[in-house]
C-alpha cells in the first residue's frame, strides 16, 4: 500500500517563475491538504482541497492556488515566486476532511 | 487565533533513558485535538500520539505518553527508553474540531546520545 506520494522532490527556480507541485494521496483517502515550512520552523497550512474543491484557506495570499482532481491526487501552484517561497512543501492526506492526516515526504522548493 | 508553544529549541537525552518535551498552546475553544509528530532527516513527518480534549486520560502509544492538563494548555510528550531512533524533530500540534487547519509548533530537535 502506497503511502503519501510527492513530487518532484527538489526544484529550483528563479524569482517571477511558476512552479507546480504534485501529490499523490495514500489509498483509500479523498482528502488533501498543503503545508509550507521554512526553515527551521514548523509546518503552516495553505489550503485543503476535498470534493475538487477548496475547503479551507491558510493565510496565503492568491499567488498560492491548487487543484484537485477526479483521482484524488492534487497539485499546488505558486505563481511570481519570491525568495522567501523557498522551502518545503508539504502534502498531506485524509479520509476526510477532518481525518487523520498523513504526510509525504516533502518537495523542497529553492527560489534564486 | 490557537497558537502553540515549543519552548525548547533542542533537547538532548542519554540512550534508554527518558526525556520530556513540552508543548503549550492558546485557545479559546473546548472540543480540539493535539498531535505530537516526529521529523527524522528524511523529512516525513509521522504521527507519534494524538489526544483528544474531551478525553481526560493521557494517550499512551508503547514508548510514548502525554501528560496533558487541559486547564494549564499543556501537552507535553515523555519518552521513555529512548533508542537511538527516536532522534529527530518534534513538532506539537493542535486542530480545532470542526476545522481543517492544523497548527504546528516550531519543534523541538531531539538527540539520542549512545
Amino acid at each position: 500500500d502506497a503511502g503519501v506520494t510527492q513530487s518532484p522532490t527538489h526544484l529550483i527556480k528563479t524569482r517571477g517563475q511558476q512552479v507546480t507541485l504534485r501529490c499523490s494521496p495514500k489509498s483509500g483517502h479523498d482528502t488533501v491538504s498543503w503545508y509550507q515550512q521554512a526553515l527551521g520552523q514548523g509546518p503552516q497550512f495553505i489550503f485543503q482541497y476535498y470534493e475538487e474543491e477548496e475547503r479551507q484557506r491558510g493565510n496565503f495570499p492568491d499567488r498560492f492556488s491548487g487543484h484537485q482532481f477526479p483521482n484524488y491526487s492534487s497539485e499546488l501552484n505558486v505563481n511570481a515566486l519570491l525568495l522567501g517561497d523557498s522551502a518545503l512543501y508539504l502534502c498531506a492526506s485524509s479520509s476526510g476532511p477532518l481525518g487523520e492526516q498523513f504526510f509525504g515526504p516533502g518537495t523542497r522548493l529553492t527560489v534564486l | 487565533a490557537q497558537t502553540v508553544t515549543q519552548s525548547q529549541p533542542e533537547m538532548s537525552v542519554q540512550e534508554a533513558e527518558t526525556v520530556t518535551l513540552s508543548c503549550t498552546y492558546d485557545t479559546s475553544e473546548s472540543d480540539y485535538y493535539l498531535f505530537w509528530y516526529k521529523q527524522p532527516p528524511s523529512r516525513q513527518m509521522i504521527l507519534v500520539i494524538r489526544q483528544e480534549a474531551y478525553k481526560q486520560q493521557n494517550a499512551t502509544e508503547n514508548r510514548f505518553s502525554v501528560n496533558f492538563q487541559k486547564a494549564a494548555k499543556s501537552f507535553s510528550l515523555k519518552i521513555s527508553d529512548s533508542q537511538l531512533g527516536d532522534a529527530a524533530m518534534y513538532f506539537c500540534a493542535y486542530r480545532s474540531a470542526g476545522n481543517n487547519d492544523m497548527r504546528f509548533g516550531a519543534g523541538t530537535r531531539l538527540t539520542v546520545k549512545p
